[in-house]
């Protein structure tokens, strides 16, 4: 089954240490993007990657870092500078730049104590 | 960044009623995208509008890009209990920009019995 895959799906991590999100998708899709949903708020873009090796900040993306070095694969980290790092985070994939389509992951509930 | 304005926030609804929900843009959108989210999981895309007018019906849903490009009308039909769940417009503006998919905050529904 084609799809994005994200684990885990609870995160759970003391103050203070970095933590990485993982994405993976097998659709083929060339961009990738990672959004921050809180409770009563709309998504809000982290960072997205149109090819790999590439990538650019998104709104808020103060305190995370993204690779890029396959297709599949969009690891997020969210570092010890991000200030209010518990949220859910939902990644999303897309064909391409011009394709507005994105379909989504099942999201990580990160919880930080 | 651009503003969605997605009204109403939350309905309570009876099984079988119909649903109306609408979003509002500050400026001209070239796309509108209509997502439904389940608790604790990644948003499903529902209808894919593109053009001005433009009429789109999934099943029970229908969905319509405004014929000003700055608003966006999401109706269901004769609701039934799976139905609930957030529902979130996006859009992305006339400026071309791949990252520019903008999320409304979503309207809660509840379908009682």
């Amino acid at each position: 089954d084609g799809g994005i895959t994200q684990s885990p799906k609870y995160l759970f991590r003391k103050e203070g240490q970095n933590v990485t999100l993982s994405c993976e998708q097998n659709l083929n899709h060339d961009a990738m993007y990672w959004y921050r949903q809180d409770p009563g708020q709309g998504l809000r873009l982290i960072y997205y990657s149109q090819i790999v090796n590439d990538f650019q900040k998104g709104d808020i993306a103060e305190g995370y870092s993204v690779s890029r070095e396959k297709k599949e694969s969009f690891p997020l980290t969210v570092t010890s500078a991000q200030k209010n790092p518990t949220a859910f985070y939902l990644c999303a994939s897309s064909i391409g730049r011009t394709n507005n389509e994105q379909f989504f992951g099942p999201g990580t509930r990160l919880t930080v104590l | 960044g651009q503003q969605l304005n997605q009204s109403p926030q939350s309905m309570f609804i009876q099984e079988g009623e119909d649903v109306s929900m609408n979003c509002t843009s500050s400026s001209i959108f070239n796309t509108w995208l209509w997502y439904k989210q389940d608790p604790g999981e990644g948003p499903v895309l529902l209808i894919a509008l593109y053009k001005a007018g433009e009429l789109t019906s999934n099943g029970r849903l229908t969905a319509q890009f405004g014929i000003t490009r700055k608003d966006s009308f999401l109706n269901i039909s004769a609701s039934i209990p799976s139905d609930v769940g957030i529902y979130f417009c996006a859009g992305r503006d006339s400026s071309g920009s791949a990252r520019q998919l903008t999320f409304g905050s979503g309207t809660q529904l509840t379908v009682l019995p």
